[in-house]
């Protein structure tokens, strides 16, 4: 079955850094693109980096543009979230997500399945 | 970007009642391709996101039958034919359309 394991949150400084990592399983990892979405405690959701299937090409959401760098390692069947220059509205449960994969015109939709979260506090 | 709107932002509902949330968009969610790409989202306390509802209308393995969605272009509703105590939590629409960003609504909190 499909499981998605985040890691590596934990209480950062402001201006630091922190790398999220997610082990993927249960599905052939390298055919599809992933996401990472955030939520601080409380409030709603919001998408913050798409990672293509290969990891040669990421959009971002623009207020993590220039600090966080989203990869992959295929080989690995692992995600990852570089966040640098933290501030406090990086609060937040990190989750890791499916994208969808498009193969001979069929696809399989996104964001069918989500990683349990690792949390983020940034604080003095 | 491509701003949802939902309401109510909360509903208190009454066991085996049907329950609606609308949401809307601010602009067409049609895509080039024919399909549109409105998902809805079930958070229930103290867990991730679930997707309920993909491409308007298609309802996610395992989901009950008792949820549906329904809409086109940019108005959308979720509804819960017979709401039951596990139904509780925040329901998110999100867009796919127009990426990116993907965006969400705001939440809906279902409460009995």
């Amino acid at each position: 079955q499909v499981q998605l394991v985040e890691s590596g949150g934990g209480v950062v400084q402001p201006g630091g850094s922190l790398r999220l990592s997610c082990a993927a399983s249960g599905f052939t990892f390298s055919n599809y693109g992933m996401h990472w979405f955030r939520q601080a405690p409380g409030k709603g959701l919001e998408w913050v980096a798409f990672i293509w299937f290969d990891g040669h090409n990421t959009n971002y959401t623009d207020s993590v543009k220039g600090r966080f760098t989203g990869s992959r390692d295929n080989s690995k069947n692992a995600l990852y979230l570089q966040m640098n220059s933290l501030g406090a509205e990086d609060t937040a449960f990190y989750y890791c997500v499916r994208g969808a994969y498009c193969s001979g015109g069929n696809c399989v939709p996104p964001f069918g399945y989500w990683g349990q979260g690792t949390l983020v506090t940034v604080s003095p | 970007d491509v701003v949802m709107t939902q309401s109510p932002l909360s509903l208190s509902v009454t066991l085996g009642q049907p329950a609606s949330i609308s949401c809307r968009s601010s602009q067409s969610l049609v895509h080039s391709d024919g399909n549109t790409y409105l998902n809805w989202f079930q958070q229930r306390p103290g867990q991730s996101p679930r997707r309920l509802i993909y491409k308007v209308s298609n309802r996610d393995s395992g989901v009950p039958d008792r949820f549906s969605g329904s809409g086109s272009g940019t108005d959308f509703t979720l509804k819960i034919s017979r709401v039951e105590a596990e139904d509780v939590g925040v329901y998110y629409c999100m867009q796919g359309t127009h990426w990116p960003p993907w965006t969400f609504g705001q939440g809906t909190k279902v409460e009995i």
